[in-house]
């Protein structure tokens, strides 16, 4: 069964435009909303997280939405800057799952275009 | 503190040989995480220990790998003999608990020939 569901796999937006990635997850265990940030050569790393007792969290450009009825949560680029060209990942988490609660979202591939 | 360390960045090998990566988490967490990442199948957790001991390793593709957590400084993975298919980036990572923020290594880069 798969956990997380991430869309679109790519996505090209112009600079400064709103870049949007969606994660459907399965399992309502998960307690720990993530979005990673990748860029070539680098290991993933926390761009921003949410917990499940609020519906968002903006940090500068970047906000989660959080939808624990339709099990979803997305990230919200505002104003893309070619600099977040980048592979995205969702990444749900909660504690004592073992594997099923540690699994990462196949990755969005974004490029913005100057 | 320096973050996670992995060594070697890079590592080529001929197939048949055995292979040894190995992982420094961050000090005082207590989860360390091995990852895979391919084109074909993204980001794999392969298995992850939390205070030296290993939770699941479902993630295993066969029995030519295996990881070893020795202290809470160290671990290593070793694939024995490896194979042209295993050739892939591999991360450690470590974290405080399973669901905070898991800090990611910069990887290591394997091809087996």
């Amino acid at each position: 069964q798969q956990q997380v569901k991430q869309s679109p796999q790519s996505l090209i937006v112009q600079k400064g435009g709103i870049s949007i990635i969606n994660c459907a997850y399965e399992n309502t265990a998960f307690d720990y909303f993530p979005w990673y940030q990748q860029f070539p050569g680098k290991g993933p790393a926390l761009l921003i997280a949410i917990r499940p007792d609020v519906s968002e969290k903006k940090e500068g450009r970047f906000t989660i939405s959080f939808n624990k009825s339709a099990k979803q949560f997305s990230l919200h680029i505002m104003d893309s800057q070619p600099g977040d060209s980048a592979t995205y990942f969702c990444a749900p988490r909660y504690s004592g799952g073992g594997a099923d609660g540690l699994t990462f979202g196949k990755g969005t591939h974004l490029i913005i275009q100057p | 503190d320096a973050g996670v360390i992995q060594s070697p960045r890079h590592e080529v090998t001929e197939m048949g040989q055995e292979v040894t990566l190995r992982c420094k988490p961050i000090s005082g967490h207590d989860y360390l995480f091995w990852y895979r990442q391919t084109m074909m199948r993204g980001l794999e957790l392969l298995i992850y220990f939390n205070n030296n001991v290993p939770i699941d390793d479902s993630g295993m593709p066969e029995d030519r790998f295996s990881a070893k957590m020795p202290n809470a400084s160290f671990s290593t993975l070793k694939i024995q003999p490896s194979e042209p298919r295993d050739s892939a980036v591999y991360f450690c990572a470590s974290s405080w608990m399973e669901n905070t923020e898991a800090f990611f290594g910069q990887g290591t880069r394997l091809t087996v020939v």
